[in-house]
C-alpha cells in the first residue's frame, strides 16, 4: 500500500511569511493513465476538508494565488506564499495510484501562527 | 450550486449498525464517484470506500470489508453508509465527498458515538 509522509507534522509561521510542507510517497503516484492524483486538503477547525490543489498543481476554484502544488513522482510540495491568518489548520495530502479505486492520506501538518 | 448535505449526528450502541445519508444536489448525481471519509476524535482522515452512483459499484477499504455496505438512491440523489458491528473505536465524524479526480465537495459530516 502507499503511504504518504508529510513533513514537518507541525510548522509555527509568521503573518506575511512564506510556509511549505512536504508529501513524499512510498511509491510513485503515477496513475496508469499518465495522471497524477495528488491533492491537497485544508481542514480548518471544527469545519470539514477543503480541497486546495488537484492533480499535483491546479488550484481548486476561489483558492488563493498565494497557495501553489509542485512536485513529481514521489515528492511533493504545498507552498504558501504569504501566510494570512484564514490559512491555520490542518493540510493533508492525498493519493490516488488505483483511482478510482482507492485513496490513502498523509498524516496531516498541522499550520498555526507563532 | 453544488451542496453535499449529510444526516444528523448519532448514538449508538456496541454491536449496532449506523446508517449515514448524504443527500447532493446541484450537479448530475450520476456521473461522480462518492466518497466515504471517517475521523476519529483528534486523528487523521481515514479513507473507508467509494460508490459509483450511476452502476452501484463499490469499492471498500480492506479494513473494512464485511462491515460497510454503500449504496444510493438515483431518484433523490442520495448515497448512503451504513456500518455494522459498530465499536467505540468507531467513534468518529464520517464524511462524504464528490470525487472529480479529487475530494472537491465535502458534506458537512456526521459525527456517530459508540458508547453502551
Amino acid at each position: 500500500d502507499v503511504v504518504l509522509t508529510q513533513t514537518p507534522l507541525s510548522a509555527p509561521v509568521t503573518l506575511g511569511q512564506p510556509a511549505s510542507i512536504s508529501c513524499r510517497s512510498s511509491q510513485s503516484l503515477v496513475h496508469s493513465d499518465g495522471n497524477t492524483y495528488l491533492s491537497w486538503l485544508l481542514q480548518r477547525p471544527g469545519q470539514p476538508p477543503r480541497l486546495l490543489i488537484y492533480k499535483i498543481s491546479n488550484r481548486f476554484s476561489g483558492v488563493p494565488d498565494r497557495f501553489s502544488g509542485s512536485g513529481a513522482g514521489t515528492d511533493f510540495t504545498l507552498d504558501i506564499s504569504r501566510v494570512e491568518a484564514e490559512d491555520v489548520g490542518v493540510y493533508y495530502c492525498t493519493q490516488a495510484t488505483q483511482f478510482p479505486q482507492s485513496w490513502t492520506f498523509g498524516q496531516g501538518t498541522r499550520v498555526e501562527i507563532k | 450550486q453544488v451542496q453535499v448535505v449529510q444526516s444528523g449526528a448519532e448514538v449508538k450502541k456496541p454491536g449496532a449498525s449506523v446508517k449515514v445519508s448524504c443527500k447532493t444536489s446541484g450537479y448530475t448525481f450520476t456521473h461522480y464517484y462518492i466518497q466515504w471519509v471517517r475521523q476519529a476524535p483528534g486523528q487523521g482522515l481515514e479513507w473507508m470506500g467509494r460508490i459509483h452512483p450511476d452502476s452501484g459499484d463499490t469499492k471498500y477499504a480492506q479494513k473494512f470489508q464485511g462491515r460497510v455496505t454503500m449504496t444510493r438512491d438515483t431518484s433523490i440523489r442520495t448515497a448512503y453508509m451504513e456500518l455494522s458491528g459498530l465499536r467505540s473505536d468507531d467513534t468518529a465524524v464520517y464524511y462524504c465527498a464528490r470525487d472529480r479526480e479529487a475530494f472537491d465537495v465535502w458534506g458537512q459530516g456526521t459525527m456517530v458515538t459508540v458508547s453502551s
